[in-house]
């Protein structure tokens, strides 16, 4: 089964610092989507980013960007020139890239808990 | 604004109790998936329907149940409830459950059982 770890609980960063948050998956699949979701304290869940597997080019949406290691099932998220609205918890989570059955559904981490200080 | 909505935003109840969480995806969406945001348990998969047809099951447990019906709404119906059900239940949607689309999430049910 797969299974996605975020080690780091907390983290806190400077408002215009960079600060990147690690996520690690264990997964014998070849084909896999990865993702990393926000939720801030109104609890809504908000696509930040997507990586495809089969992709080698990181995935980049604006601020946010992703350094994706196949081979180490690493899976971290960078957050340039933070702001005050980038405070949330933010979820790695891990879909496999097979048709039908149980394997649409979305595999969280635990979360990290960023704080932005001003 | 993801487009999905769900009601009520928040509920709260007694044990024994039953309930009933409802979604409506976003336009065009086919699929629709429920999840559970627990603190032990953190975020699990529930359910998913396509097109009205129950296509995928996690760690659902009996006492639940969930329906897609023809106007693609769902519903999520949670029965004889316990403490341990008191979580903000999710609810995403995405335009056909294929390996391919991204889910979108609504804004959560925040249910307390008391």
């Amino acid at each position: 089964a797969q299974t996605v770890t975020q080690s780091q609980p907390e983290m806190s960063v400077q408002e215009a610092e960079t600060v990147t948050l690690s996520c690690t998956y264990d997964t014998s699949e070849s084909d896999y989507y990865l993702f990393w979701y926000k939720q801030p304290p109104s609890r809504q869940m908000i696509l930040v980013i997507r990586q495809e597997a089969y992709k080698q080019q990181n995935a980049t949406e604006n601020r946010f960007s992703v350094n994706f290691q196949k081979a180490a099932k690493s899976f971290s998220l960078k957050i340039s020139d933070s702001q005050l609205g980038d405070a949330a918890m933010y979820f790695c989570a891990y879909r496999s890239d097979l048709y039908g059955g149980a394997t649409n559904k979305l595999i969280f981490g635990t979360g990290t808990l960023l704080a932005v200080q001003p | 604004d993801s487009g999905v909505t769900q009601t009520p935003k928040h509920l709260i109840t007694a044990t024994g109790q039953r309930v009933t969480l409802r979604c409506s995806p976003r336009s065009g969406d086919l699929s629709v998936y429920w999840y559970q945001q627990s603190l032990d348990q953190g975020l699990q998969f529930l359910i998913q329907y396509y097109n009205g047809e129950e296509r995928a099951k996690g760690n659902i447990l009996e006492r639940f149940s969930a329906q897609q019906f023809p106007d693609l709404h769902s519903e999520l119906n949670l029965s004889s409830l316990e403490l341990g059900d008191s979580a903000l239940y999710f609810c995403a949607s995405s335009v056909e459950g294929a390996y391919t689309d991204t889910q979108y999430f609504g804004p959560g049910t925040r249910l307390t059982v008391l």
